[in-house]
């Protein structure tokens, strides 16, 4: 995790309502990654972006919006948080995008009551 | 469609015995292949990847995996596994129809048996 942190780590909230989890990191890393893993599914790509202010969607984009105005922050937006983003959410760095690994933060563990 | 598949939920295996989690895929072109771990309450962890050369790779905490062609296969292995070695491995893979996004198996849980 190191390089790599996430706030809040733990969010309970309510169905309506936004929510923002930010992804900060240290390594100048060109590629920033959002992830939201749920039992049985794995983990699946929410949004990413190829650098400052350039993002695109992943496969469960929709109820989601990110933004990156800095090469260390990349924030996820919930705009209307419903129950079933009720997940945990990984933000992932990377310094390329087809041959090179990931690496991951600790996670925010979300509730959406 | 690509994808990465990984066949076995769960795999149970003795301490001191070698151990394999398998995982195939399903890509057009030459594969970038993946293995990641999630240890309880953190993210996953970088353990090793095949671009291009030997297909035997070798990684972190003395596991390994063999990229074969042929069976479209890349299965992680250790020859002795430890306790500490529980935990959730993921396969993942290039996935060259969708801007070379990396798409992760669903998981499988291994647990080292004392």
């Amino acid at each position: 995790d190191a390089g790599i942190t996430q706030s809040p780590r733990h969010k309970v909230t309510e169905t309506g309502t936004p929510v923002t989890l930010r992804c900060h990191q240290t390594e100048n890393h060109r590629y920033m990654y959002w992830y939201r893993q749920d039992p049985g599914h794995g983990l699946r790509l929410i949004h990413y972006s190829y650098g400052v202010k350039d993002t695109d969607k992943g496969e469960v984009s929709d109820g989601y919006s990110v933004s990156r105005s800095k090469t260390e922050d990349f924030l996820l937006t919930l705009e209307s948080a419903t129950s079933s983003q009720t997940s945990v959410y990984f933000c992932a760095i990377s310094e390329g995008q087809a041959n090179h690994e990931q690496y991951f933060g600790p996670g925010t563990r979300l509730t959406v009551t | 469609a690509q994808s990465v598949a990984q066949p076995e939920d769960q795999v149970n295996v003795a301490e001191g015995n070698p151990l394999t989690v398998k995982c195939t895929y399903s890509v057009s072109g030459n594969p970038y292949l993946f293995w990641y771990v999630q240890y309880p309450n953190r993210g996953l962890q970088f353990l090793l990847k095949y671009i291009t050369g030997d297909n035997l790779v070798k990684g972190s905490y003395g596991f390994e995996a063999e990229f074969n062609k042929s069976q479209t296969s890349f299965h992680l292995k250790k020859p002795s596994a430890l306790v500490s070695d529980s935990a959730l491995y993921f396969c993942a893979v290039r996935d060259k129809n969708r801007d070379d996004k990396i798409i992760f198996g669903k998981g499988t849980r291994l647990h080292i048996l004392p």
